[in-house]
C-alpha cells in the first residue's frame, strides 16, 4: 500500500514551458486535492476534486488546471509556466465519509521556474 | 472566510524543554481542527485532530492539543522536546462541515530544537 505518490519529485522548467504533475493513490479515497507551499505562506489549496470527474476551484487556482479522469489519479497541470509558479507542489487525499477523517499527503514535487 | 493565525515563526528551545505553539482560528460554528507536522525534507504528517467530546486531544510521539472554544484556539503542547522534533508545524481548520472537507492552513511555525 503506496499510499499517496507523486511524480515527477523535481523539475525544472523555463517560462512558458508547460508541465503534468501526476498524483495517485491507492486507498480507494474519493476527495484528492492539490496544494501549494512556499515560505512563510503555509499550504494554500489550489484545486480539489470530491469525485472521479469533478473539480473545482481552491483559494489560488490562477495559471493552473486539473483533471480527475480516474479516481485513483489526480493531475495538475501548468499550461504556460511562470517564475511566481516556483514552489513545492503536495497533493492528498482522503476518505470520502465522515468528517473525522484526515488528508493524507504525498512526498511533494519540488518545481523551480527559470 | 476562515483564516487560521500562527503566531510563532520559528521558536527555538533546548532539549527537554516544554512547548507550546499557537493556533488560533476564525470561524465561529462547528470545526474540525488538525495539527500537522513536517519534518526536514519530507511530506506532511498527521500528528492529532479535534473532532467533537474532550477538549484535550492526544497525539503521537507525546504532543498534545487543547480545544478551547471560547478562545477559538487550539494550541499545541508537548511537555519535554528531543531533538527529533525539530520540524515545522501546521494547524488547519475545516471549518462547517460540508461536502469538501478542504482544510485552510496556517503559516507555520518551524521549531528548531537544540541538542
Amino acid at each position: 500500500n503506496a499510499g499517496v505518490t507523486q511524480t515527477p519529485k523535481f523539475r525544472v522548467l523555463k517560462t512558458g514551458q508547460s508541465m503534468t504533475l501526476l498524483c495517485a493513490q491507492d486507498m480507494n479515497h474519493e476527495y484528492m486535492y492539490w496544494y501549494r507551499q512556499d515560505p512563510g505562506m503555509g499550504l494554500r489549496l489550489i484545486h480539489y476534486s470530491v469525485g472521479e470527474g469533478t473539480t473545482a476551484k481552491g483559494e489560488v487556482p490562477d495559471g493552473y488546471n486539473v483533471s480527475r479522469l480516474k479516481k485513483q489519479n489526480f493531475l495538475l497541470g501548468l499550461e504556460s509556466a511562470a517564475p511566481s509558479q516556483t514552489s513545492v507542489y503536495f497533493c492528498a487525499s482522503r476518505q470520502t465519509s465522515g468528517a473525522r477523517n484526515e488528508q493524507f499527503f504525498g512526498p511533494g514535487t519540488r518545481l523551480t521556474v527559470l | 472566510a476562515q483564516s487560521v493565525s500562527q503566531h510563532n515563526h520559528h521558536v527555538i528551545l533546548s532539549e527537554a524543554a516544554s512547548l507550546e505553539l499557537g493556533c488560533n482560528y476564525s470561524y465561529g460554528g462547528t470545526v474540525n481542527l488538525f495539527w500537522y507536522v513536517q519534518y526536514p525534507g519530507q511530506h506532511l504528517q498527521l500528528l492529532l485532530k479535534y473532532f467533537s467530546g474532550d477538549p484535550l486531544v492526544k497525539g503521537i510521539k507525546g504532543f498534545e492539543a487543547e480545544f478551547i472554544k471560547s478562545k477559538f484556539s487550539f494550541n499545541l503542547r508537548k511537555p519535554s522536546v528531543q531533538w527529533s522534533d525539530t520540524a515545522e508545524y501546521f494547524c488547519a481548520v475545516n471549518a462547517g462541515g460540508g461536502s469538501n472537507y478542504k482544510l485552510t492552513f496556517g503559516k507555520g511555525t518551524l521549531l528548531t530544537v537544540n541538542p
